[in-house]
């Protein structure tokens, strides 16, 4: 298993500014992905964090929005630029464990733009 | 593109009762399947994980199947408890090496005391 920590949990911000949330794995790990969770929906996957490389991102989700980093194998940030209120939903970093595939979450960071 | 159905989306029971959520998808050809808890504004619990080549997984009072022709998997739980109270979460990891999950909308379970 992995035990993951994000920060912050939770945070409340202005529209038009940026929020950075970090994720931190307790060990070395291949594989790291950021997911939103709007509200009442289920998770929908933002980007897969490559190390030493740019991150590979779906559909309907871009670079200058979503600006993500992975300096190491442990450590990866994502910042959502310019906030909306559209924008308010959890976000959750993922990491695999890839002996078995099994998938770790983060416990999430709960954002709310005004 | 892959799709994952969870029925019921919500489902209320009284304590000590057994129960069934069920899932469904529409591509069979699938890398494995993964069965989530969640609790109200936290992140996700893996509460079990069945290869393609699997029929089943237990552990303690929880059981899933897997039936992969059918594109069907279920999750029992027994026994249930005041604590089971939580959304459950389905997803299917389509086959290749992309790690990319598709995840249902869930089941949001209540265990009445």
């Amino acid at each position: 298993s992995a035990v993951i920590s994000q920060k912050p949990s939770r945070d409340i911000c202005q529209r038009g500014t940026s929020l950075t949330i970090q994720c931190q794995v307790d060990s070395q790990v291949t594989m790291m992905f950021w997911y939103r969770q709007q509200p009442g929906q289920s998770l929908t996957l933002i980007a897969t964090a490559n190390q030493g490389s740019e991150a590979t991102y779906e559909s309907g989700f871009v670079i200058d929005k979503f600006p993500i980093s992975r300096p190491n194998l442990t450590f990866s940030t994502l910042t959502v630029s310019n906030l909306s209120p559209e924008d308010s939903s959890i976000y959750l970093c993922s990491v695999v464990v890839t002996g078995t595939g099994e998938l770790f979450f983060g416990e999430g960071s709960r954002l709310t733009v005004l | 593109k892959q799709e994952v159905t969870q029925i019921p989306a919500a489902l209320s029971v009284p304590e000590g009762e057994n129960l069934v959520l069920n899932c469904s998808f529409t591509d069979s050809a699938i890398y494995n399947l993964q069965w989530f808890r969640q609790d109200p504004g936290k992140g996700l619990t893996s509460l079990l994980l069945i290869q393609s080549s699997q029929r089943e997984q237990t552990s303690g009072r929880l059981n899933a199947s897997l039936d992969k022709s059918s594109g069907r998997s279920t999750l029992y739980i027994a026994a249930s408890q005041p604590g089971d109270s939580a959304t459950y979460l389905c997803a299917v990891r389509s086959g290749g090496s992309n790690y990319k999950l598709t995840f249902g909308k869930g089941t949001l379970l209540t265990v009445n005391p």
